[in-house]
């Protein structure tokens, strides 16, 4: 069965500072999808960031990124410039391809400190 | 753009009492359509899935059921709540393509059973 570890339950970061959240995974299968969603204290999930397991290239949105190894089936997510609206549980999810089923970690809650 | 509703934002009910949540996704049509559970402090698990009216796949055995009278309308139905059912329920929507696409999640329901 596909699982996703996120090992931080916790983690805290002082504004305008870099934190990274770590994230591994484990399936069998080559063809699938991760994700970062954001849930902040009003509960929405919100997409952060989306990666395909077929590119190299490392995705990005704004000062969002991931650092993705797939031989080592990590998927870790990099914030930059830490804002406090970046105060959420941040969750690291995973879809093989063809699938429905979107497996979550435990999520990671972030603090944002000023 | 697409939009995701749920309805009713909060609820409280008793043992043993039915149970109606209503999702509805406006700006696309034939949507993949899923309902999760959030328990406190973990993360998501798949319960129902949909790919069209009247179909439903479910993931997990227990006391719920769903149903897609319409297109864009996902219902998570209960005739007798358990304590266990309290929870976070969120619907989510996919675009139906051939590729996996990414969820897009409603604001979600906070069911408590008392």
């Amino acid at each position: 069965a596909q699982t996703v570890t996120q090992s931080q339950p916790e983690m805290s970061v002082q504004e305008a500072e870099t934190v990274t959240l770590s994230c591994t995974y484990d399936t069998s299968e080559n063809n699938y999808y991760l994700f970062w969603y954001k849930q902040p204290p009003s509960r929405q999930m919100i997409l952060v960031i989306r990666q395909e397991a077929y590119k190299q290239q490392n995705a990005t949105e704004n000062r969002f990124s991931v650092n993705f190894q797939k031989a080592a089936k990590s998927f870790s997510l990099k914030i930059s410039d830490s804002q406090l609206g970046d105060t959420a549980m941040y969750f690291c999810a995973f879809i093989e391809g063809g699938s429905e089923k979107l497996v979550f970690g435990k999520g990671t809650k972030l603090t944002v400190n000023p | 753009s697409q939009t995701i509703h749920q309805w009713p934002a909060t609820l409280v009910q008793p043992v043993g009492s039915p149970l109606s949540l209503e999702c509805t996704v406006e700006g696309t049509s034939n949507p993949n359509l899923y309902w999760y559970r959030q328990a406190a402090g973990r993360g998501l698990q798949l319960l129902f899935y949909s790919v069209g009216i009247g179909q439903i796949s479910s993931e997990v055995p227990q006391n719920l059921s769903a149903s897609r009278p319409q297109d864009r309308q996902f219902i998570l139905s209960s005739k007798k709540l358990l304590l266990s059912d309290s929870g976070f329920y969120l619907c989510a929507w996919s675009r139906r393509q051939g590729g996996t696409d990414t969820q897009y999640f409603g604001p979600g329901t906070r069911l408590t059973v008392l």
